[in-house]
């Protein structure tokens, strides 16, 4: 399967934890995504970047939040000193901007619970 | 600021009856409008996209969807509902700025009967 992969699936961390996932996005694809949902609610946009480069933070990434994308492929999510708030579905997107329509490929997600 | 409103949490139909499932948007600009759906342990797939061309607008598996300016709707249908169809579906806008900055809808769950 060459869609996005997202590790792990699942994770079960206690209060106070640091947790960081990672998000292998479709080979060549330069722009990659991140969003949120919470139970109940549609996904909510993070960040973004294009290739290695962080364009646009979402109020929702409090300090507690960091993304990277080195060199402009896989990417990673970490979140320190988890809060149970922060107990949602991580979805991560990538899309390939070649001038015309650009279309956005999610990963399954990662599923984060705070106890 | 966009913003897309879906009207029902929860619709269930029959197998082969009809859906539709609503969605009103608000946006300061002629928007970009799409519908996702969601199934158990899935990534989201886009079922269609309007973006200012034809206003019916046919997606995948027999899905389509009507742009109305008049009404800010964007209205999802299928003729005939399949046991397959029964999944969460999002209604989405995209932020005008040259990326995909999506913003969307709470979600309908679409069970289907036999």
């Amino acid at each position: 399967d060459t869609g996005v992969s997202q590790d792990p699936r699942h994770k079960i961390t206690k209060r106070g934890q640091n947790v960081t996932f990672r998000c292998d996005p479709i080979s060549e694809h330069n722009r990659l995504y991140w969003y949120r949902q919470t139970l109940g609610q549609g996904p909510e946009f993070l960040t973004y970047f294009q290739n290695e480069a962080q364009l646009e933070k979402s109020r929702l990434l409090s300090d507690r939040f960091s993304a990277e994308r080195p060199k402009g492929s896989f990417s990673t999510l970490e979140i320190q000193r988890t809060e149970q708030g922060d107990s949602a579905m991580y979805l991560c997107a990538s899309s390939l901007t070649t001038g015309g329509d650009e279309k956005l490929f999610f990963g399954s997600g990662t599923q984060l619970s705070v106890l | 600021a966009q913003s897309v409103t879906q009207l029902d949490s929860h619709v269930s139909v029959s197998e082969g009856t009809p859906v539709l499932l609503r969605c009103n948007y608000s946006s300061s600009y002629s928007p970009s409008l799409f519908w996702y759906v969601q199934h158990p342990n899935k990534g989201l797939q886009l079922l269609l996209k309007y973006t200012s061309a034809a206003t019916l607008v046919k997606g995948i598996n027999g899905f389509e969807a009507e742009f109305k300016k008049s009404e800010t709707s964007f209205h999802l249908t299928k003729p005939s509902a399949h046991m397959s169809d029964a999944a969460e579906y999002f209604c989405v806008v995209s932020v005008k700025g040259g990326y995909n900055k999506l913003i969307f809808g709470a979600g309908t769950r679409l069970a289907v009967h036999p």
